[in-house]
């Protein structure tokens, strides 16, 4: 069974730019989730997703951060514009059944984003 | 709002000596996960703890949740190098939405 993908793996890009990540969930998990990791921190959700519905988005900065499932299968993530506090590693995880915590969440390899 | 703090942070043990992490949480849990994260890589799903008191073991790892289901520990009895990582625990918030510890890093000196 092929595994999240995420793309792209590495990103760099200078403050006030945009950027968008993609993600691909496992096939047939109806929730996706996009966390912020910060170097030497746990994984802090932003936006979690059912189908293509936002369950909750309460983490998300939405003065700069948007996040799309148009179709319920792939999400993108943006940051427009970024800001120096932005670089962390972006993780995708799905899991398969209706989106509660006790859900097992299968992470992608994230897309690790550096603001200069 | 709820927090879920791991102690220690950072540990260094010597291969073959015994490893243990503790979870506590501002809130009373549903349920608690633990995950393991590689360096360089994404976090894994270990286990899943429901029920107050129980405990659950995986080869060498020892899993607790506590009575009160607000604190859970790991335990690691004769490290490998192979268990080096930052293992994180995470419980649901109000909304069920998960949150995670800061991690404990596990370096294990061969």
């Amino acid at each position: 069974e092929a595994g999240v993908a995420q793309s792209p793996r590495y990103k760099i890009i200078e403050k006030r730019q945009s950027v968008a990540f993609w993600c691909n969930p496992i096939s047939g998990h109806a929730t996706l989730y996009w966390y912020q990791q910060i170097l030497g921190q746990g994984p802090k959700l932003l936006i979690q997703f059912q189908n293509n519905g936002v369950v909750d988005d309460s983490q998300l900065p939405k003065d700069r951060f948007s996040a799309e499932r148009l179709k319920g299968v792939d999400s993108t993530l943006k940051i427009q514009p970024a800001k120096l506090e932005d670089s962390a590693v972006y993780l995708c995880a799905s899991s398969l059944d209706t989106g509660f915590s006790t859900d097992t969440q299968y992470f992608g390899p994230g897309t690790r984003l550096t603001v200069l | 709002g709820q927090q879920v703090m791991q102690i220690p942070q950072y540990q260094h043990v010597q291969e073959g000596e015994d490893f243990t992490t503790y979870c506590n949480s501002s809130t009373t849990l549903s349920n608690i996960q633990w995950y393991k994260q590689r360096p360089g890589g994404h976090p894994v799903f270990l286990i899943q703890l429901v029920k107050s008191g129980e405990v659950k073991k995986q080869k060498r790892l020892t899993f607790q949740f506590g009575e009160a289901k607000k604190n859970s520990s790991l335990h690691i009895t004769a490290t490998q190098t192979t268990d080096v990582g930052t293992y994180f625990c995470a419980g649901p918030n109000a909304g069920n939405m998960l949150t995670f510890g800061g991690g404990t890093r596990l370096m294990v000196k061969p």
